[in-house]
């Protein structure tokens, strides 16, 4: 069974740092594209970042480019989102989701979604 | 930029009816198009994918079709468990979701 599991969100100051993870287990994590995608207290789902299953490739949405670093460690099946410079717009609900790809500029399928991690921003 | 137009926003029906949800793209789109629903407190999870095919362990009565920039998923006979917000996706792009309501 594919599980996909985020921590360390939590409260965040305007202009500092969090650092998400999502533990991967069920599958060959090295074969598969990972994305963040948040979704804002109410709103919408918004796609954030992708790295390819090598870890050698990432893109950004241009809401975060800059800011944010998506990493991987293979030999732990972790993916992670570096968080810099937290603005208020980015308090959401993060998830990871293995993609169906190994890689690309953008997201195809995300064929499995963990269950979020909280993050807000405030002073 | 592709963005992604669902309608409506809020569908209204009873269970046993038939729900059809639109996603309309802003250009021409490959149809790698996929629908994802969620539940209140939970996580999105994967219906169909590349316009028209079911995810693993998704019942019959959800479909998907469409090319171009129009797309639809529809729910032949709605039960309980699929009242719900759905999102139809395609690269980087999501549609800002349909709330599909007991009537």
């Amino acid at each position: 069974e594919v599980q996909l599991l985020e921590s360390g969100g939590g409260l965040g100051q305007p202009g500092g740092s969090l650092r998400l993870s999502c533990a991967a287990s069920g599958f060959s994590f090295r074969t598969y594209a990972m994305s963040w995608v948040r979704q804002a207290p109410g709103k919408g789902l918004e796609w954030v970042s992708i790295i390819s299953g090598s870890g050698g490739s990432t893109y950004y949405a241009d809401s975060v480019k800059g800011r944010f670093t998506i990493s991987r460690d293979n030999s732990k099946n972790t993916l992670y989102l570096q968080m810099n410079s937290l603005r208020d717009e980015d308090t959401a609900v993060y998830y990871c989701a293995r993609d169906a790809r190994y890689s690309g500029s953008n997201p195809s399928t995300m064929v499995s979604w963990g269950q979020g991690t909280m993050v807000t921003v405030s002073s | 930029e592709i963005v992604l137009t669902q309608s409506p926003a809020t569908l209204s029906l009873s269970p046993g009816e038939r729900a059809t949800l639109s996603c309309r793209a802003s250009q021409t789109v490959s149809s790698y198009v996929a629908w994802y629903q969620q539940k209140p407190g939970q996580s999105p999870r994967l219906l169909i994918y590349d316009a028209s095919n079911r995810a693993t362990g998704i019942p019959a009565r959800f479909s998907g079709s469409g090319s171009g920039t129009d797309f639809t998923l529809t729910i032949s006979s709605l039960e309980p468990e699929d009242f719900a917000v759905y999102y139809c996706q395609q690269r980087r792009a999501f549609g800002q979701g349909t709330k599909v309501e007991i009537k």
